[in-house]
């Protein structure tokens, strides 16, 4: 019940096109919803976030969609950059006070 | 930005014997916590800790695990004694209010290898 399902595994897209990155989750109690990303050898940093009482956060090229209802949320990453290739991690959060990751998608961009 | 440091980088030991992560989280946050990550894996939730006590653990934390932070010092994650499922890459975080409110920083990780 406090899993966080993402997908795809891995994710090719060519520059300048929108990659979509999706997950999922059980626990109808979580409501906090980050995504992170990780660079090879670096540690994981915020990237943007959003609660339920939205369905969609934008922040400059990134935007998160938000379905309460089938409890679904994605990363949308517009006009995708050689320097947006990453591993990015979803997750959730609840009052219990830890943050669940997702299994990451690795994002290769291609010029 | 706020700056989580963790010392060793790496550290390479044998099998049965004790390791000790520590962790230097940003200043004023009341938060911490352990992830382990495997190989560029998933990050898996080992403990939180708040007010001196564990607020809770996942099946990963096992018993030859605890965590402290002594006066404010370190909060250190030690494992005695190791075992070679234990290699992986320890990052420890911290957060001014709860991962539900606020936003977690996280170290650049300690690699642990278990010969």
């Amino acid at each position: 019940q406090q899993q966080v399902r993402q997908s795809p595994q891995s994710l090719t897209v060519w520059e300048g096109e929108t990659a979509i990155l999706n997950c999922s989750y059980e626990d109808s109690t979580f409501d906090y919803f980050p995504w992170y990303h990780q660079f090879p050898g670096e540690s994981p940093a915020l990237l943007i976030a959003i609660r339920p009482v939205s369905n969609k956060k934008e922040d400059g090229r990134f935007t998160i969609f938000f379905n309460k209802r089938e409890k679904k949320f994605s990363l949308h990453i517009a006009d995708s950059q050689p320097g947006d290739s990453a591993t990015y991690f979803c997750a959730a959060s609840g009052d219990q006070g830890k943050l669940i990751f997702g299994q990451g998608t690795k994002l290769s961009i291609k010029p | 930005g706020p700056k989580v440091l963790q010392i060793p980088s790496h550290q390479i030991i044998d099998m049965g014997q004790m390791v000790t992560l520590n962790c230097d989280p940003v200043s004023n946050h009341l938060y911490f916590y352990w992830y382990k990550q495997i190989l560029g894996q998933q990050m898996e939730f080992l403990v939180n800790f708040y007010n001196g006590k564990v607020m809770e653990k996942s099946k990963l934390f096992k018993d030859q695990f605890s965590v402290e932070r002594p006066d404010g010092s370190y909060f250190t994650l030690k494992i005695q004694p190791t075992a070679l499922e234990d290699s992986a890459v320890y990052f420890c975080a911290s957060s001014s209010l709860g991962s539900n409110t606020g936003q977690l920083y996280f170290g650049e990780g300690s690699k642990l290898t278990v010969l």
